[in-house]
């Protein structure tokens, strides 16, 4: 079946510290996959996606790249803001989406 | 701003009550899907519709029901609500021509009703 797993929360870091979220996916076919984020007390925003395998999201300095050979989509970003505390989700599209747990990011001055 | 909207915000009701969730897509899209986020489980499918026809179901309880009208607007119709029936619930649209065809399966989310059930 269709269905993703990302790594345990919360992520804990200080300012300008690198970030890696990690997501694996397992899917038949070649989904696009798509990370979102929630703020608290918010919906969710469309944070990056990538529609075929080597491809490449970004958005906000938030990178992540589509890999087919490790079926995995992690997110990286150089250096976290305070700003971007929220909960990450990884996602693959089957028609639906298919999300992971989500990942809260904690991110201290 | 995403584009798509759900009233009301904030829905507060007791047990075995109905309530009606509404849905407007982002202009020029065809599809609306429904998703619920509960603390223990996560974010769920529920339903999708496209150009006004059921086209996939997911873990959508019978007591709950959803349509789509002509001008593309959504409601989640729940009735006999229980206490386990408190979530987020969240719509979302999306191009989608139905054949996924590349880049059109992107789905933007509406900011969410939250549904408390006392």
């Amino acid at each position: 079946g269709n269905s993703v797993t990302q790594m345990e929360g919360p992520v804990t870091l200080s300012e300008e510290a690198f970030l890696t979220i990690n997501c694996t996916y397992t899917a038949t076919g070649y989904p696009s996959l798509f990370w979102y984020v929630q703020y608290p007390g918010e919906g969710l925003q469309l944070l990056l996606k990538a529609t075929k395998a080597d491809d490449k999201g970004s958005n906000k300095g938030f990178e992540a790249t589509y890999r087919k050979e490790t079926t995995s989509f992690h997110l990286e970003k150089g250096s976290v803001q305070v700003s971007d505390s929220a909960v990450y989700f990884c996602a693959l599209s089957v028609g639906k989406l298919i999300f992971g747990t989500g990942t809260r990011l904690q991110v201290f001055p | 701003d995403s584009g798509v909207t759900q009233t009301p915000k904030h829905l507060i009701t007791a047990t075995g009550q109905r309530v009606t969730l509404r849905c407007s897509p982002r202009s020029g899209d065809l599809s609306v899907y429904w998703y619920q986020q509960s603390l223990d489980q996560g974010l769920q499918f529920l339903i999708h519709y496209y150009n006004g026809e059921e086209r996939a179901k997911g873990n959508i309880l019978e007591r709950f029901s959803a349509q789509q009208f002509p001008d593309l607007h959504s409601e989640l119709n729940l009735s006999s609500l229980e206490l386990g029936d408190s979530a987020l619930y969240f719509c979302a649209s999306s191009v989608d021509a139905g054949g996924f065809e590349l880049g059109t399966d992107t789905q933007y989310f509406g900011p969410g009703t939250r549904l408390t059930v006392l």
